[in-house]
């Protein structure tokens, strides 16, 4: 079965220090992998997505992810944080079903604190 | 385009009632999933619905059914509203592969 697993549950950074969440997934085969972010009372961005192609995922708001299937990893980084970076970050796995069908698995989420 | 819209944003209803939520996809996706998002359970998946049929359904009990109409919108009902019913509900569309979200509906049952 395909599963994530967000390592951490809250990060706390300083506003221009780099960022990093981590992601360890679970997958019998090559998953797609999303990050997605969600902003207080907001629904649900999508950052980026992994689906077997280059294995460094460049996304939106200068975030990105890397894809190490020896680690079975997909960490999100930022080289400076913003504060309008704060808000809840999942990490997500999209599970094949019947077709073309897919759903997605949410890992537990990160907290993103940016402090000045 | 216009991204995911859902309807309506806020809604409280007392237990027992039941509820029914809308969400309309973006212009041409075909493919609307319902997820219900909660502090302790997370987001969890609850149906998928593709060219008005439901090809997918999550672990949620038959309170929980929706829709979908031959335009790609979609609804979502809950019947015999529970308090533990009260949730975030988000929509998503998908055309292939990522699934992009509305807003959501905060419901909240008293």
């Amino acid at each position: 079965a395909q599963s994530v697993t967000q390592l951490d549950s809250h990060v706390s950074v300083s506003e221009g220090t780099p960022v990093l969440l981590r992601c360890n997934y679970s997958s019998s085969y090559s998953p797609s992998l999303f990050w997605y972010v969600q902003h207080p009372n907001k629904g649900l961005q999508l950052l980026l997505k992994y689906t077997s192609a280059a294995t460094l995922v460049k996304g939106i708001n200068g975030f990105e992810a890397e894809f190490k299937k020896s680690e079975t990893s997909f960490h999100l980084t930022k080289p400076s944080a913003h504060m309008s970076d704060a808000a809840e970050y999942f990490c997500v796995v999209s599970v094949p079903l019947t077709g073309t069908a897919s759903k997605l698995t949410f890992g537990t989420g990160t907290r993103l604190q940016v402090t000045l | 385009k216009a991204g995911v819209t859902q309807t309506p944003r806020y809604l409280i209803k007392t237990r027992g009632q039941q509820v029914t939520l809308s969400c309309s996809p973006i212009s041409g996706h075909r493919s609307v999933s319902w997820y219900q998002q909660t502090p302790g359970q997370g987001l969890q998946f609850l149906f998928e619905y593709f060219s008005e049929t439901q090809r997918n359904k999550g672990n949620f009990p038959g309170r929980f059914s929706g829709r979908q109409f031959s335009n790609s919108r979609s609804e979502m009902n809950v019947s015999t509203l529970e308090l533990g019913d009260s949730a975030l509900y988000l929509c998503a569309s998908s055309l292939v592969g990522e699934q992009y979200f509305g807003p959501g509906t905060r419901l909240t049952v008293t």
